[in-house]
């Protein structure tokens, strides 16, 4: 079965600092997508960044980038020079592609800016 | 561009009661979803849709129905909530089956007393 694990309840950086939001998953199938998503106090679920399986290189978009260590099972969140607009809950999840394209998240971890 | 939007934003049940949420999407996406969040939890997945006429049930389908007459439209019914339905429901499609992110609702608020 596709488990998302991110252990990490809540996080707090300084502002203009960088953090990683820590991200596991577990699938045995070797075509899979990695996502972060990004949900702030308003409710709404906002797409950051993916990664494919088969994908090379790690993605980026903008100040995220997303560190793919295939072997380990890890897709952690990187978000560079960090925002107060930054402080919201951060929801990792994984869409195997021979499953209907479900996405399956893990618990999210809550992100707060410090000024 | 509207998206995905969900219909209603909020809602008060009484047990028992029966709804039907309503999600549309607009961008003529094979792929909807329904998705429960609850503190703690993430998002779990009720029940899926990998094109018009098609569902499937996702990790926890029990106590809703779904339908997908129109491509564009996915409806989750309630027929007898439960206030263990209380939760914020949410609507999302996609173009493929894993390869592009899945778009997302404004949410649901519901709440069974």
């Amino acid at each position: 079965a596709q488990k998302i694990t991110q252990t990490q309840p809540g996080m707090f950086v300084q502002e203009k600092e960088a953090v990683t939001l820590d991200c596991t998953y577990d699938t045995s199938d070797p075509s899979y997508g990695l996502f972060w998503y990004k949900q702030p106090s308003s409710g709404e679920m906002i797409f950051l960044i993916y990664q494919g399986s088969y994908d090379q290189q790690n993605a980026t978009e903008g100040r995220y980038s997303l560190n793919f260590q295939k072997a380990r099972k890890s897709a952690n969140l990187v978000i560079s020079a960090s925002q107060l607009g930054d402080s919201a809950m951060y929801f990792c999840a994984m869409s195997v592609y021979n499953q209907g394209g479900k996405l399956i998240f893990g618990q999210g971890t809550e992100l707060s800016v410090k000024p | 561009n509207a998206g995905v939007t969900q219909t209603p934003k909020f809602r008060v049940l009484k047990t028992g009661q029966s709804m039907t949420l309503l999600c549309a999407q607009d961008m003529n996406h094979e792929y909807m979803y329904w998705y429960r969040q609850d503190p703690g939890m993430g998002l779990r997945l009720i029940h899926y849709s990998v094109g018009e006429g098609t569902t499937a049930k996702g990790e926890v389908p029990d106590g809703y129905n779904v339908s997908r007459l129109k491509k564009q439209n996915f409806l989750l019914g309630l027929e007898s909530a439960a206030p263990s339905q209380t939760s914020v429901y949410f609507c999302a499609s996609s173009y493929s089956r894993g390869g592009t992110e899945a778009f997302f609702g404004q949410g649901t608020r519901l709440t069974v007393v």
